[in-house]
């Protein structure tokens, strides 16, 4: 019975590198979320995947992020030419259908941009 | 952007106390959630209300639910120490995504 793993748990990064953050969801889960949460913004929707539809992305705050979900399972984020104001906790959840039930989180990756 | 409020920022009590924490939102929702966090990382599920229910109980947890006012209600009955984190709100539409208010801090005192 395994919930949401995320890794890596903490990611340090330097400026303009670029990050690949990881998602593994509840088994047999078919929608799967990031969020991300900062001291200035609180806990904000980047994107979401629901089986095999068109992801939506309107919560991604620029064009230097980006999300993959491969065989409706695993999820990789990745955020190009990082930036400091990108440092936040970013998480990930699922759930078993989109609407009616509710979301599992993983524990979070903390990403720090220096 | 943050849909809901939450109500008040932080609280403290003494165990064996009861909490209440309100949330208000601004549009209809599908359902309301209330997650738990503990030190700033991953979030617990606590408990779901959908927009047609107005009252759901679980274990020392009690949520209402006022549509007609958007807003909710999470009453933490007879709290221990261990109930000390961050609560929040979110409300799903027919979207799916969450949207969160930004948190009551809950401090239990021994």
């Amino acid at each position: 019975g395994a919930g949401v793993s995320q890794s890596p748990s903490n990611k340090v990064t330097e400026k303009g590198k670029d990050v690949e953050l990881r998602c593994d969801p509840i088994s047999g889960h078919t929608a799967l979320y990031w969020y991300r949460q900062s001291l200035g913004q609180g806990l904000e929707f980047l994107i979401y995947f629901q089986g095999n539809s068109a992801p939506d992305k309107s919560g991604l705050p620029s064009d230097r992020f980006s999300a993959e979900r491969t065989g409706g399972s695993v999820s990789t984020l990745t955020i190009q030419r990082t930036q400091q104001e990108d440092s936040a906790v970013y998480l990930c959840a699922s759930s078993l259908e989109r609407v009616r039930n509710e979301q599992f989180f993983g524990p979070g990756t903390r990403l720090t941009v220096l | 952007s943050q849909q809901g409020e939450e109500d008040p920022q932080a609280l403290s009590i003494q165990e064996g106390e009861n909490a209440t924490m309100n949330c208000s939102y601004k549009t209809s929702i599908n359902n309301l959630q209330w997650y738990r966090q503990n030190s700033g990382r991953g979030l617990v599920h606590l408990i779901l209300i959908r927009s047609n229910e107005r009252e759901k109980h679980s274990g020392r947890l009690r949520v209402t639910l006022d549509t007609s006012k958007k807003s909710s209600s999470l009453l933490i009955t007879a709290s221990r120490a261990a109930d000390t984190a961050s609560y929040f709100c979110a409300t799903s539409t027919s979207y799916g995504k969450l949207t969160f208010g930004q948190g009551t801090i809950l401090t239990v005192h021994p």
